[in-house]
């Protein structure tokens, strides 16, 4: 039973361009979600996080969107650099307790 | 600023030897999570310790593994008679208890059982 899911294995973006990894969620109960960036041999790395009571935030590069009624967040990296490069989990808590990730996407940034 | 450390980073062992591997999270932070991932997929929740009361386990911790963390402060995740299915990258996030939803994760230790 996936509860988060990333359904694009992979995505390649040409530099400078507009990165969006896209995340689904089955739990209604879900209050809080985070996105993660992981490089191989290193532990997941926090990137940026939104309650449930908003719909945007933003920090820097990076702004989360999420669409509660669709059960739906989207994360775009602009503009995308070759050192976003990397695999980038969805991640989603009720109640800031357990983090449950997606499998997620592989982005490959080319310059 | 010290990030949350573990230890090893990297172990090999033989199927039915026991394994104990070590966290030490981020100094402030009284929450500390064990996950474990596998090729191809995210990682998985399998128990976490809010000081030193361990509060929940996942169905996937079973009896072969242990977790402690004796001092509210660094934690330890046995796992006994290994099997080669226990392979995996294993993982200690720490967090704040209050407001905390952010999770701060170590480099992971890399279980290979031959």
């Amino acid at each position: 039973d996936q509860q988060v899911k990333q359904n694009s294995p992979s995505l390649s973006v040409q530099e400078g361009r507009i990165s969006i990894l896209n995340c689904d969620y089955t739990n209604s109960m879900f209050d809080y979600f985070l996105w993660y960036k992981k490089y191989p041999a290193e532990g997941p790395t926090f990137l940026i996080s939104i309650s449930s009571i908003k719909d945007k935030n933003e920090d820097g590069r990076f702004t989360v969107f999420l669409n509660k009624s669709a059960k739906h967040l989207s994360l775009h990296i602009v503009p995308s650099q070759p050192g976003d490069s990397a695999v980038y989990f969805c991640a989603a808590s009720e109640y800031g307790n357990k983090l449950v990730f997606g499998a997620g996407t592989i982005l490959r940034v080319k310059s | 600023d010290t990030g949350v450390s573990q230890d090893p980073r990297h172990k090999i062992t033989k199927r039915g030897q026991n394994v104990t591997f070590r966290c030490d999270p981020i100094s402030e932070h009284n929450r500390l999570y064990w996950y474990r991932q596998t090729l191809g997929q995210g990682p998985e929740f399998l128990t976490y310790f809010q000081n030193e009361a361990q509060l929940e386990k996942s169905r996937l911790l079973s009896d072969r593994f242990s977790a402690e963390r004796p001092k509210g402060s660094f934690s330890t995740l046995e796992i006994q008679r290994t099997e080669q299915g226990d392979s995996a990258m294993y993982l200690c996030a720490s967090s704040l208890a209050l407001g905390g939803y952010e999770q701060y994760f170590g480099p992971g230790t890399r279980l290979t059982v031959t």
